[in-house]
C-alpha cells in the first residue's frame, strides 16, 4: 500500500510570513511529486511539480524535495490571504504514472 | 483554452436510486480520470481512461459503479444502486499523455450527496 501522509494542519501563518507544507511517502521508487492547491469548494489544481532532489522555484513557491529521507515539501514565501486553501501532495512511483494523494493540509493565512 | 467540463454541479438522491456524471476533457487529452474525494480526504482515482479503453480500474467497485469513454472523447460514470457513503466530490480530470510529468486539470467536479 502506497502512503503518502500529510498533517491535516490548519497551519495558520501572519500575512507575509513563510508558510512550510511537507509531505511524507512510503514507497522508494517514487520519480514524480506534485503539489495541487485545492480552495474550498473547488476542484485541485496544479501549481508545482520536482523529480529531482533538490530545490525548484517558481515565484513565491518552492518545492523541496529529498528522496533519501522520502520527504516533499512547498515553502510559500510572502503568504497572502488568498492563498488560503488545501494543498494536496501527490506521487507516483515509477511503475505507475498514477499519482496517490494525500489527505492534504490546510493552510489559514491572517492578515 | 476551454477547460474539463463536467455535470451536473450537484446531485441529492436517495439511496439505491441510481446517478450519472459526464465528463469532456480538453480537447486532444487522450487520457482521462475519474477521481472520488471524500470530504477531508485527497482524491482516490476511480478509473482511468487512455483513447476509449481503460487503462486501470482497480479501485473501482464494479458491482455498482460503472464507467465508458465511448468515442475517446467523453466519458460518463454511473452509480447504480447508490449508497450513504457514496456522498463525495466525484472528480474527472485529463491530460495530454498518461505521463504525469503533464499534471492534471481537474474539472470543477460534481457534489454528490446520497440521503
Amino acid at each position: 500500500q502506497k502512503e503518502v501522509e500529510q498533517n491535516s494542519g490548519p497551519l495558520s501563518v501572519p500575512e507575509g510570513a513563510i508558510a512550510s507544507l511537507n509531505c511524507t511517502y512510503s514507497d522508494r521508487v517514487s520519480q514524480s511529486f506534485f503539489w495541487y492547491r485545492q480552495y474550498s469548494g473547488k476542484s485541485p489544481e496544479l501549481i508545482m511539480s520536482i523529480y529531482s532532489n533538490g530545490d525548484k522555484e517558481d515565484g513565491r513557491f518552492t518545492a523541496q524535495l529529498n528522496k533519501a529521507s522520502q520527504y516533499v515539501s512547498l515553502l510559500i514565501r510572502d503568504s497572502q490571504p488568498s492563498d488560503s486553501a488545501t494543498y494536496l501532495c501527490a506521487v507516483n512511483t515509477g511503475g505507475s504514472y498514477i499519482p496517490t494523494f494525500g489527505r492534504g493540509t490546510s493552510l489559514i493565512v491572517h492578515p | 483554452e476551454a477547460g474539463v467540463a463536467q455535470s451536473p454541479r450537484y446531485k441529492i438522491i436517495e439511496k439505491r436510486q441510481s446517478v450519472a456524471f459526464w465528463c469532456n476533457p480538453i480537447s486532444g487529452h487522450a487520457t482521462l480520470y475519474w477521481y472520488q474525494q471524500i470530504l477531508g480526504q485527497g482524491p482516490k482515482l476511480l478509473i482511468q481512461f487512455q483513447n476509449n479503453g481503460v487503462v486501470d480500474d482497480s479501485q473501482l467497485p464494479k458491482d455498482r459503479f460503472s464507467a465508458e469513454r465511448l468515442k475517446g472523447v467523453d466519458s460518463t460514470l454511473k452509480i447504480q444502486p447508490a449508497k450513504l457513503e457514496d456522498s463525495a466530490v466525484y472528480l474527472c480530470a485529463s491530460s495530454l499523455k498518461g505521463e504525469s510529468g503533464y499534471g492534471y486539470t481537474f474539472g470543477s467536479g460534481t457534489r454528490l450527496t446520497v440521503v
